[in-house]
């Protein structure tokens, strides 16, 4: 069965700083997806940004972007810039591509993000 | 365009007591899912469907049920609620999960006391 682990609970940075989330995952699959999205005070969870194993090219989305190491099973989020509206809880997830398999998004324990003005 | 609507956004069980969490989403999605999040912990998988009346069982179901008789509408049903369903709800929707990943519901919180 897939994994996530998300190592750091908590992460802060200075508004229009930088900040990498971390993530790792545990898997037997070569093709696969990687998703990471935003939980805000709201609840509402919203995707951030997306990413094909079988790509190469790190996926960017504006201010945030990806660092994606599949050999080392790693997938960290940069967040440049960083804004008040930043703040949330950010879940890493995991999908697998194959036709017949799990259905499921697998999600981390999340990191809580605060960004100090 | 409503995106994925659940209702309640929130409600207090007794213990035994049966509810239906409601989600309906209108943007044609044939996966819909339904996950459960605990605190500090990541979301948990409870049931999921890929069209209507096509159901399947996620990480962790007992204690729940639901049907898809419409595209339309996934309602989760708890029977004899227990202090361990306390939790958020969510409900999800997509068109292409690997592609789009999920549009989420606000979530329901749901105490049991």
């Amino acid at each position: 069965a897939q994994t996530v682990t998300q190592s750091q609970p908590e992460m802060s940075v200075q508004e229009a700083e930088t900040v990498t989330l971390s993530c790792t995952y545990d898997t037997s699959e070569s093709d696969y997806y990687l998703f990471w999205y935003k939980q805000p005070p709201s609840r509402q969870m919203i995707l951030v940004i997306r990413q094909e194993a079988y790509k190469q090219q790190n996926a960017t989305e504006n201010r945030f972007s990806v660092n994606f190491q599949k050999a080392a099973k790693s997938f960290s989020l940069k967040i440049s810039d960083s804004q008040l509206g930043d703040a949330a809880m950010y879940f890493c997830a995991y999908r697998s591509a194959y036709k017949g398999g799990s259905e499921k998004l697998v999600f981390g324990k999340g990191t809580k993000l605060t960004v100090n003005p | 365009n409503a995106g994925v609507t659940q209702t309640p956004k929130f409600r207090i069980l007794k213990i035994g007591q049966s509810m239906t969490l409601q989600c309906t989403q209108d943007m044609n999605h044939n996966y819909m899912y339904w996950y459960r999040q605990d605190p500090g912990m990541g979301l948990k998988l409870i049931y999921y469907s890929v069209g209507a009346g096509i159901t399947d069982k996620g990480e962790v179901p007992n204690g729940y049920n639901v049907s898809r008789s419409t595209t339309e509408d996934f309602p989760l049903r708890l029977e004899l609620a227990a202090p361990s369903q306390t939790s958020v709800y969510f409900c999800a929707s997509s068109s292409n999960p690997s592609y789009y990943g999920y549009t989420f519901g606000s979530g329901t919180r749901l105490t049991v006391v």
